[in-house]
This record gives C-alpha cells, sequence and structure tokens, in this order.
C-alpha cells in the first residue's frame, strides 16, 4: 500500500527552526515528485512548492520562496520541511503529498505546527 | 500566478439531490491540468478527478468532473452522507500550482 508517513505535531516559539519529515512507503520515492501543501487554521489549501527526490529538482512557490526549504534524502525516502525561524504566522497544518500525472494524488496524514510564545 | 474561483462558497442540499459545483480560472488552464479534491473535518485531502474529467482510483461514478479552459465543474450526481465535506479545485499546468478557495456541501 503506498502511504506518506508525516512526523509528529510540534509546539514552538517564534524564533525556533524545525524541520518536519514526510516518509514515503510503498513506492519508488525517486520516481514521483513530492508537494507539501499549508491549511492555516479554518482556511484552504496553498501549495508552497513541490521536489523530485530523484535529483533533489525543487520549485517554490513565490509566497513561501525564502521562508521554508523543501529537501529530500532518499536513501531513506523521506521529504522535508524545514523553517530557520518560525512566526506565530506558520501556526498551520502542513501536508506532503505524492504527485502522480500532475495531481496530488496521495496525502500524508499532516503534521500540526504551533507557534506560539 | 493562476487564480481559481470557486462557487458557490457553500452549497445546501438533501442526500440524494445533485450537487453542481464551479471553478473558474482568471487564465486558461493549460491541457485541461486540473483537479477536484474531497477534505472532510480532520482529515488530509483526497483526489477526486484529475486532467479535468479523469476519476482517481476508488472514486465512486457519482463524481464527475467537466470542462475546459477557464471553466470547469465537480458534479456529484446523488449525494450519499458522507459526500457532505469541503471541495477544492487545484490547476497544475502553470506554476505556482494554485487552488480555489473551495466550496462547502452541506445537509440542507
Amino acid at each position: 500500500e503506498v502511504q506518506l508517513v508525516q512526523s509528529g505535531a510540534e509546539v514552538k516559539k517564534p524564533g525556533e527552526s524545525l524541520k518536519i519529515s514526510c516518509e514515503g512507503i510503498g513506492y519508488t520515492f525517486t520516481n514521483y515528485w513530492m508537494g507539501w501543501v499549508r491549511q492555516m487554521p479554518g482556511k484552504g489549501l496553498e501549495c508552497m512548492g513541490i521536489i523530485y527526490p530523484g535529483d533533489s529538482d525543487t520549485r517554490y512557490s513565490p509566497s513561501f520562496q525564502g521562508q521554508v526549504t523543501i529537501s529530500a534524502d532518499k536513501t531513506i525516502t523521506t521529504a522535508y520541511l524545514q523553517w530557520s525561524s518560525l512566526k506565530a504566522s506558520d501556526t498551520a497544518m502542513y501536508y506532503c503529498a505524492k504527485i502522480r500525472s500532475g495531481a496530488f494524488d496521495i496525502w500524508g496524514q499532516g503534521t500540526m505546527v504551533t507557534v506560539s510564545s | 500566478e493562476i487564480v481559481l474561483t470557486q462557487s458557490p462558497g457553500t452549497l445546501s442540499l438533501s442526500p440524494g439531490e445533485r450537487a453542481t459545483l464551479s471553478c473558474r480560472a482568471s487564465q486558461s488552464v493549460s491541457s485541461n491540468y486540473l483537479a477536484w479534491y474531497q477534505q472532510k473535518p480532520g482529515q488530509a485531502p483526497r483526489l477526486l478527478i484529475y486532467g479535468a474529467s479523469s476519476r482517481a482510483t476508488g472514486i465512486s461514478d457519482r463524481f464527475s468532473g467537466s470542462g475546459s479552459g477557464t471553466d470547469f465543474t465537480l458534479t456529484i450526481s446523488r449525494l450519499e452522507p458522507e459526500d457532505f465535506a469541503v471541495y477544492y479545485c487545484q490547476q497544475y499546468g502553470s506554476s505556482p500550482r494554485t487552488f480555489g478557495q473551495g466550496t462547502k456541501v452541506e445537509i440542507k
């Protein structure tokens, strides 16, 4: 069964760094683009960026360029989303999602990130 | 960036009724690269339709997608209790990929 398993919920303070993960299971990790999607509380979905784990080619949506870093380690079939200095406005649910035929066909369960002083 | 506008914001219907959801793009969506997702409270989104009209694996034939260019439609032929949820369209023909703001289908 193809699945994406994300790391657990995080509670952080403003200014702290964070790296969350998404493990791809049951498929050839290096053959499919992977995306990260943000959902702020009570709001809609926003695509943050995508990465091709085969060669780490990464594309960021303009709103997120310079705000986060997307990476992948193909040896452990895991993608990452990281922040160097969190803000309260980064409080959201973050989903990873595998891309097939262009669309997000398989989604992780989500990682809730709460940033509060 | 392509802006997707979904209408209506909320659709109040009864089980068994037909639901018609609209997604309008600010410019033409390349190759009809338009997807629809369903999201229930506390759950991750689920892919329903890709390529404007192709059903994803395991999706009921009650769900159908149509449209091209700038105007797309998701139709749910007969609403079942499990279909009451929020639906999002998304275009992936141009970078950045963008989502519509969502349509909530609620029980009347």
